[in-house]
């Protein structure tokens, strides 16, 4: 366990459903992150929210809409999604230690676009 | 859109030999680099993180290099064991920017 956990761990959905995939993290932490993992691809960053602020969006399409309510969770909502946004999405979490960011994953959610 | 490039692919090596491989990168300019394991079914896990002072990282029979001059960082794992079986990514942290390679998936076979 790396005190990182990702809700629901698998998921199928249409690709008119609108659906949340949540992250809740109990290390204190003060920096949350959305990845992406799509087949045969490097894990690429999608959403990074500092202090509950929004710092980095990687041109991510707007149908992937991020939402960090506190420093413990992280929301990523899905609507119309496509089906090659079938991939794993992993969370992680990150304070700073001697200047430098360790980061922390969850398990992931494995997500299938029908 | 920077290519950080993780050689070989995958590797087998039996149980007991060492073995290496490789993150190379384009430029020094980064905060730090992170090498993970990634182990089939559960998270990634890190394993070290190097700064740009080029010092070498040791934990149990796995240790790494940072040479910044070169490009590149090797991870070395001494006397591998099934348990060693996993994916390892290095990752490149540009301030809570990461880019990450593809990763080295390696099989160790008892």
């Amino acid at each position: 366990e790396t005190g990182v956990t990702q809700t629901p761990r698998h998921l199928v959905m249409g690709m008119t459903n609108k659906k949340s995939l949540k992250c809740e993290q109990h290390l204190g932490h003060n920096a949350m992150y959305w990845y992406k993992q799509s087949a045969k691809k490097p894990l690429e960053l999608m959403f990074v929210y500092s202090l509950e602020e929004r710092v980095e969006n990687n041109s991510v399409p707007s149908r992937f809409s991020p939402e960090c309510p506190n420093s413990s969770h992280l929301f990523l909502h899905l609507h119309t999604l496509q089906p090659e946004d079938s991939a794993l999405y992993l969370c992680a979490s990150s304070q700073v230690r001697d200047g430098l960011y360790e980061q922390y994953f969850g398990p992931g959610t494995r997500l299938t676009v029908t | 859109i920077l290519n950080v490039e993780q050689s070989p692919q995958s590797l087998h090596v039996q149980e007991g030999d060492s073995t290496n491989f490789t993150c190379s990168f384009p430029s020094s300019n980064f905060y730090a680099l992170h090498w993970y394991r990634w182990e089939t079914a559960k998270s990634p896990e890190a394993l070290f993180v190097m700064t740009l002072n080029g010092d070498e990282k040791k934990k149990g029979r796995i240790s790494a290099t940072l040479n910044t001059k070169e490009g590149y960082s090797y991870l070395y794992i001494k006397g591998s064991q099934p348990e060693d079986s996993a994916t390892y990514l290095c990752a490149f942290d540009y301030g809570q920017n990461f880019v990450f390679g593809p990763g080295t998936r390696l099989s160790v076979l008892p």
